[in-house]
């Protein structure tokens, strides 16, 4: 079963401007990533924020973490064409086996 | 650069048949993971291996699927008597020891008619 839901489950925008996708999860987590999937890549890991850190930045990416709300933000700035896909959060729940839980994705499209 | 493989991209199969696919994961990973994505979800966890040892197993692997890690390198996974049900993309991923990144293969598309 999937751990989360993203929000919202479409988005489109016009190249430039940001794009803000959130992810809530159900149970504890020791991690959390975002991925990135689109037809030409496959699926293709982004960032990933530890349970004790709240902001992590990499490039155009903000990723924000609220354990206390079991929710996190995605945050692409200054959006372009290629950046059109479908982007997913992904829990690690602990445990020796890393395994992770899928939430259903955002698909985002930018329009040129 | 090789990455994650996996073989074949596309397999159409009759109900009731058996098929194989194949992933090939990064040659120094020790963990491999094998997912399946229906459309508009998210991958579901399916099975883990560490070296050659399965760890664990979801209830979504029926007794109709078997995976296997001869000697730690490459993986195969079988699903017995095939149903309209398993078709789905079927995603094979790998990792380091002690990393949490998953690199994931291009995918398996399973359609069974």
């Amino acid at each position: 079963s999937q751990q989360g839901e993203e929000d919202p489950q479409a988005l489109s925008i016009q190249e430039g401007e940001n794009a803000t996708m959130n992810c809530s999860y159900k149970t504890s987590i020791n991690n959390l990533q975002w991925y990135r999937q689109n037809s030409g890549r496959g699926l293709v890991h982004l960032i990933l924020i530890r349970s004790n850190e709240r902001e992590k930045h990499s490039g155009r990416l903000r990723v924000t973490l609220d354990t206390s709300k079991k929710s996190s933000s995605l945050l692409i700035t200054a959006s372009r064409a290629a950046d059109t896909a479908s982007y997913f959060c992904a829990t690690d729940a602990g445990g020796s086996n890393y395994k992770l839980t899928f939430g259903k994705g955002t698909l985002l499209t930018v329009n040129p | 650069d090789t990455g994650v493989s996996q073989n074949p991209r596309h397999k159409i199969t009759k109900r009731g048949q058996n098929v194989t696919f194949r992933c090939d994961p990064i040659s120094e990973h020790n963990r491999l993971y094998w997912y399946r994505q229906t459309l508009g979800q998210g991958p579901e966890f399916l099975t883990y291996f560490q070296n050659e040892a399965q760890l664990e197993k979801s209830r979504l692997l029926s007794d109709r699927f078997s995976a296997e890690r001869p000697k730690g390198s490459f993986s195969t996974l079988e699903i017995q008597r095939t149903e309209q049900g398993d078709s789905a993309m079927y995603l094979c991923a790998s990792s380091g020891l002690a990393a949490y990144e998953q690199y994931f293969g291009p995918g398996t598309r399973l359609t069974v008619t």
